[in-house]
């Protein structure tokens, strides 16, 4: 079973609008990562947030990780049509480093 | 920069056909994978090598071999291929943990049709 699962599996917005992601997993992490992935693509790493940070921005990106909860959450502010796109989150769980995907949100946003 | 290149882009195959789907890296990085990903869902890890030299099973090994054929190569096999196996397959590698974590490299990815 897939260690991450996000949250909607859809979204749809309108342009300039906030998008946000939520992400859970089961077990306790090294490190947890947002990745997008553009149809047709191979996907892109957008962020990584360490087990003991529990918030970290990138340009638009927002990422909060709590890890009492075992869940993420990613924010894309000031969302543009370019940012229509699937958003997976990945965690490395153990000291093999593999890194294990959840199933995706799929975002549209609207112009 | 390449980054990471697997081949073939698209391939059709017969049921219990073999083919080997290449990859190559030129970032000097220690780790490789190979994933598949099915309509509407996330990726699955089917092999990854850790470092040259070793190889381990992920998620959903079964029906595939993988080789580690140097630090820059990863190929995966399929034997004896199964419409199961219809499916895009992607190589990926990161850099030793420490570094940039884990932050792994996608290629673009191969469309394989069993039929």
């Amino acid at each position: 079973s897939q260690q991450g699962e996000e949250d909607p599996q859809a979204l749809s917005i309108q342009e300039g609008e906030n998008a946000t992601m939520n992400c859970s997993y089961k077990t306790s992490i090294n490190n947890l990562q947002w990745y997008r992935q553009n149809s047709g693509r191979g996907l892109v790493h957008l962020i990584l947030i360490r087990s003991n940070e529990r918030e970290k921005h990138s340009g638009r990106l927002r990422v909060t990780l709590d890890t009492s909860k075992k869940s993420s959450s990613l924010l894309i502010t000031a969302s543009r049509a370019a940012d229509t796109a699937s958003y997976f989150c990945a965690t490395d769980t153990d000291s093999s480093y593999k890194l294990i995907f959840g199933s995706g949100t799929r975002l549209l946003v609207r112009p | 920069n390449a980054g990471v290149t697997q081949t073939p882009k698209f391939q059709v195959l017969k049921t219990g056909q073999s083919m080997t789907l290449q990859c190559a890296q030129d970032m000097n990085h220690n780790s490789m994978y190979w994933y598949r990903q099915d309509p509407g869902m996330g990726l699955r890890l089917i092999y990854y090598s850790a470092s040259e030299g070793t190889t381990d099973k992920g998620e959903v090994p079964n029906g595939y071999n993988v080789s580690r054929l140097n630090k820059r190569e990863f190929s995966l096999r399929l034997e004896s291929a199964a419409p199961s196996q219809t499916s895009v397959y992607f190589c990926a590698s990161s850099g030793y943990p420490g570094t940039d974590g884990t932050t792994i490299y996608f290629g673009e990815g191969s469309w394989l049709t069993v039929v």
